[in-house]
């Protein structure tokens, strides 16, 4: 089965500085999802990479997809006390289908101002 | 921006009741799922709905748990027999043409 494992499982570093989370899987998959979930509220979708691209951004959020190495990696830039949250990768194997996302355990990050 | 909707967002429920979760997807949405989160662990997929139907569900989804979408708008999980480890966050989700998926806030339940 998909299986996403991020890393670190807990980061924490000053406001302004930039933060890096890696997300492992183990199976082909047709997209990788990042999430962000602050604590005890819901799923919020932050970015999406299908298997043929290698990277992606939007805003302060930069994503990259080694498909050879199963591995992605969410980059946040000049990071601010609100981005103070549980991040998580989501893999889709099915690319469209019914089939939920395999989700990984998370990296909580915090910003310390 | 549209939202998908759970209620209630706690329930509490003795041992051994059926709760019935609730979520409205986006209107134009085609594809809804539940997830749950025992506390301090993954999200794990529980089902997905799709053309009025089942499409896949997981381990976890045994014959304690159902969905329905019985009016065309609301979408609603039903756990008949609650246990302990029903405890959880139970996110209900949406999706349209895109792989991009909506979630809703959560409903979290507790079995006491």
């Amino acid at each position: 089965s998909q299986q996403g494992e991020e890393d670190p499982q807990a980061l924490s570093i000053q406001e302004g500085e930039n933060a890096t989370m890696n997300c492992s899987y183990k199976t082909s998959i047709n997209n990788l999802q990042w999430y962000r979930q602050n604590s005890g509220r819901g799923l919020v979708h932050l970015i999406l990479i299908r298997s043929n691209e290698r990277e992606k951004h939007s805003g302060r959020l930069r994503v990259t997809l080694d498909t050879s190495k199963k591995s992605s990696s969410l980059l946040i830039t000049a990071s601010r006390a609100a981005d103070t949250a549980s991040y998580f990768c989501a893999t889709d194997w099915s690319g469209g289908g019914a089939d939920g996302l395999t989700f990984g355990k998370g990296t909580h990050l915090i910003i310390q101002p | 921006e549209p939202e998908v909707t759970q209620t209630p967002s706690h329930q509490v429920t003795q041992m051994g009741q059926e709760v019935i979760l609730r979520c409205v997807p986006i209107s134009n949405h085609l594809y809804f799922y539940w997830y749950r989160q025992i506390l301090g662990q993954k999200v794990e997929f529980l089902v997905s709905f799709y053309n009025n139907e089942i499409s896949e569900k997981s381990e976890i989804f045994d014959d304690q748990f159902s969905v329905e979408r019985p009016d065309g708008s609301n979408f609603t999980l039903k756990i008949r027999s609650t246990k302990l480890e029903d405890s959880a966050m139970y996110f209900c989700a949406s999706r349209g043409i895109s792989y991009g998926y909506t979630f809703g806030s959560g409903t979290r339940l507790t079995v006491v």
